[in-house]
């Protein structure tokens, strides 16, 4: 099953937005409403942010959100803070098997 | 609190087994699907398995060949990974997760600390 596909880094300056891609097939991301994000600050165990592409789980900020469009979802986050420099993972079902989980291979978010 | 607390890591062989446990506290664990999912040493994340709240259904990526096999006893409240076959390339920090909701398979909501395999000769 293949990985979606991430760019492997992004960056910007406190109190700007920083939109980061992840891009499927119609098979996966573009069929269905599965992505979610996940962020790994470093040493730290990952962390769910967005779930059923553009849902915040309790405790989230609304500095982060989700959106998709056909085959690429996306996540943004505004309002730059430095605690959000961490890696960040999308993921959705695989486009073999809708049971099976896939993830991208990581944005390393940077801030400036 | 909800809580996961992976154990079973350490260092072995290729070729040997192992297996990982991963207790579970402060939620009704039988209602919930459980995933592992494990990262290498300076990689990204990499989705292992998931096991349905019962136990019947059990899918596993591809790239474990039958090596790597979840189990789960609601009894215990204790989800399983059993390792056979262990190679180099299942070095990795494994994490045992949560569904997010009873009803979601594909959603990671919670997560343990992560247990250590290293497979060296």
């Amino acid at each position: 099953q293949s990985a979606l596909t991430q760019p492997p880094s992004a960056s910007g300056s406190p109190g700007q937005s920083v939109t980061i891609s992840c891009t499927g097939t119609s098979n996966d991301v573009g069929l269905y409403s599965y992505v979610s994000w996940y962020q790994q600050l470093p040493g730290k165990v990952p962390k769910l942010m967005i779930y059923e592409v553009n849902k915040r789980p309790s405790g989230v900020p609304d500095r982060f959100s989700g959106s998709k469009s056909g085959n690429t979802a996306y996540l943004t986050v505004s309002g730059l803070q430095a605690e959000d420099e961490a890696e960040y993972y999308c993921t959705s079902n695989a486009a073999s098997n809708n049971f099976h989980v896939v993830f991208g291979g990581g944005t390393k978010l940077t801030v400036l | 609190q909800v809580q996961l607390v992976e154990s079973g890591g350490g260092v072995v062989q290729p070729g040997t087994s192992l297996r990982l446990s991963c207790a579970a506290s402060g939620f009704t664990f039988s209602n919930f699907a459980m995933h592992w999912v494990r990262q290498a040493p300076g990689k990204g994340l990499e989705w292992v398995a998931v096991i349905s709240y019962d136990g019947v259904n059990k899918y596993h990526t591809d790239s474990v060949n039958g090596r790597l096999t979840i189990s789960r006893d609601n009894s215990k409240n204790t989800l399983y990974l059993e390792m056979n076959s262990l190679r180099g390339d299942d070095t990795a920090v494994y994490y045992c997760a949560r569904g997010l909701f009873p009803s979601s398979w594909h959603y990671l909501g919670t997560w343990g600390q992560g247990t250590l395999v290293a497979v060296s000769s």
